[in-house]
This record gives C-alpha cells, structure tokens and sequence, in this order.
C-alpha cells in the first residue's frame, strides 16, 4: 500500500499568513493527489485534485503543486474560514489512503 | 443539486451485522463510482470500498475484506454497505462519497453527511 505522510501535523498561523502544508508518499503517484478541508462536525470538501487542479467554487487563494512523491497546498493569504483540518489523498491506485491530517490553528 | 445521505449506523454488539445505506439524488447514478470512507473518533480519514458505476467492479480494504461487502442498486438510486463480523475498530462515522467524473480511480468530489457506527457489547 501506498503511505501518505503529512507535515506539520499542526500549524498555528494568522489571518493573512501564507501557509504551506507539504504531503509525501512512500512511492510515485504522479499527479493523482487530492486535497480536502475538514470543520469540526462537517464532511471533508474537496479543494485540489489532480495535485494543481482548483476545484470549482474554492477560492483562487487555494493552489496545489508536485508531483511524483512531494506535495505541497498552499493559502496565500489565510482566511478566517481557512482554520480546519486538511488531508491530501492520492488515488493512484485503488487502495486509496489520505494523510493524517493538518491541523491550521488560529495563532 | 448532488445529494448523498446515508442511514442504518446504530450501536452494535461485536461480531455483529449492520447493513448501511445512501440514497442519491442530483446525478446520474448509473455513471458514477461511489465508496464509502470512514473516520474513528478523534482520528483521521479512512477509505473502506468502492464499487463501479455498473456495479460490476469492487474494492475494498484490506482491514475490512472478507467481512464487507459493497453493493448499489442503480434503480432506486442506492448504495449499501453490509457489514458483518464487526469489531470495536470499526467503529467510525461512516460517509458515502461520490467519485468526481464517475471513475472508480479517481478523488472524491461530493460527501454525504456520514452514519455513526458503534461497535460495543
């Protein structure tokens, strides 16, 4: 099985700070990475796939970059919505497995 | 508007079986692979199975094979999870995911609002 790590597991940051979570896999998974947001008591929303593609209706300041085993989502400018969990997924196979998850905290 | 909403979680006694269901509505469900995933309290994201758009193809992982099996019934629009031999590891929140272009390899583009399952005697 593909292995999905994620860093850091916690980030404390501030409206407006760029903020950058990295996401690695124990193999090459080419560009077949997802990024979703989870709140607390809500389903993860999907921001990125395909590691660089902006799903429809998320916001420019959301972007996604890598390939092969390293990942990177990026917030240009953190929002008060942004503070949530997010987990990268990659589906290059069928045993799909997500990241264990960064936390963003308001600082 | 794509809706998935899923029903049957409850509290179960270890070994035992819960069928669980999602009801879809907004798309052609026919055209699109469905999985369901899950999330233990406290703990991160988990992918259980998956199953085609025709039904014909399945997966499933490997904590849960051999004990689950996933099925739809493209008539009425339905996914299902049968789940037997549960354990106290199974227990999660259970959410019913729609695979963004309808590809069984593909991320997931809409989720339901998930089913709790508890797994204890």
């Amino acid at each position: 099985d593909i292995q999905m790590t994620q860093s850091p597991s916690t980030l404390s940051a501030s409206v407006g700070d760029r903020v950058t979570i990295t996401c690695r896999a124990s193999q090459s998974i080419s560009s077949w990475l997802a990024w979703y947001q989870q709140k607390p008591g809500k389903a993860p929303k999907l921001l990125i796939y395909k590691a660089s593609s902006l799903e429809s209706g998320v916001p420019s300041r959301f972007s996604g970059s890598g390939s092969g085993t390293e990942f990177t989502l990026t917030i240009s400018s953190l929002q008060p919505d942004d503070f949530a969990t997010y987990y990268c997924q990659q589906y290059n196979s069928y045993l799909f497995t997500f990241g264990p998850g960064t936390k963003v905290a308001i600082k | 508007e794509v809706q998935l909403v899923e029903s049957g979680g409850g509290l179960v006694q270890p070994g035992g079986s819960l069928r669980l269901s999602c009801a879809a509505s907004g798309f052609t469900f026919s055209s699109y692979a469905l999985s369901w995933v899950r999330q233990a309290p406290g703990k991160g994201l988990e992918w259980v199975s998956t199953i085609s758009g025709s039904g014909g193809s399945t997966y499933y992982a490997d904590s849960v094979k051999g004990r689950f099996t996933i099925s739809r019934d493209n008539s009425r629009n339905t996914l299902y999870l049968q789940m037997n031999s549960l354990r106290a590891e199974d227990t999660a929140i259970y959410y019913c995911v729609r695979h963004k272009g309808g590809y069984s390899s593909s991320c997931f583009d809409y989720w339901g609002q998930a089913t709790p399952v508890t797994v204890s005697s």
